[in-house]
């Protein structure tokens, strides 16, 4: 079964620390992963995609890492500010259909 | 979330009574979706339209109905609310190139009491 897992669901730190959430997948075939950002009362927007063939690819203070073996990604936040505060969500087209696989999401907030 | 626009953004709705959301694009893109968001659940497809004329079911699409109105507008009808309609609508734009990218609008919350 197609399945998207993030974990945590939530996660509070503190202004300037870095932290690393993470996304697990049973989606197959595989071809990318996108992480979006969702802030409070407004949709997803996108942060960054990973290709099948990527490993690490950086947007700012967000870097996201993509291991296709073991079908794990994370997306770590670098010196967080407060407008990271959001929620960030994991997800994965499913090849040949017109359905995307949405993980669950994890909610930072981010404290001063 | 500039190119996709949804209204209402908040609706209050007794238990039985009919609305529609409205989603308009301007990104010339020929699908359009309708999602709902509900706490704990990831994204969920209510409907969605491959290309103008046609519509097709998503996940959970009893209890709604749509219309693809022409290439720009697609709408979500609920028929006859119930409580657990209740929740937050996406109206989004797959752009369905290499990278996939999803174009969210800004939602519509809707309460049915």
């Amino acid at each position: 079964k197609n399945q998207v897992e993030q974990s945590p669901q939530s996660l509070i730190i503190l202004e300037g620390k870095n932290c690393t959430l993470q996304c697990n997948y049973t989606v197959s075939p595989f071809s990318n992963l996108r992480w979006y950002k969702q802030d409070t009362g407004r949709g997803p927007v996108s942060l960054t995609i990973m290709t099948f063939s990527e490993n690490t690819k950086s947007n700012g203070r967000y870097t996201a890492t993509l291991d296709a073996d073991t079908k794990q990604s994370s997306l770590h936040i670098t010196a967080s500010q407060l407008s990271d505060s959001a929620s960030y969500i994991c997800v994965i087209p499913t090849s040949g259909t017109y359905k995307y696989i949405f993980g669950t999401g994890t909610r930072l907030k981010v404290l001063a | 979330n500039a190119g996709v626009t949804q209204t209402p953004k908040f609706q209050v709705l007794k238990t039985g009574q009919s609305m529609t959301l409205q989603c308009a694009q301007d990104m010339n893109h020929n699908s359009m979706y309708w999602y709902r968001q509900d706490p704990g659940m990831g994204l969920r497809l209510i409907y969605y339209s491959a290309s103008e004329g046609t519509t097709d079911k998503g996940e959970v699409p009893n209890g709604y109905n749509v219309s693809r109105l022409n290439k720009r507008e697609f709408s979500l009808r609920l028929e006859s609310a119930a409580p657990s309609q209740t929740s937050v609508y996406f109206c989004a734009i797959p752009d369905g190139g290499l990278g996939n990218t999803i174009y969210f609008g800004e939602g519509s919350w809707l309460t049915v009491v």
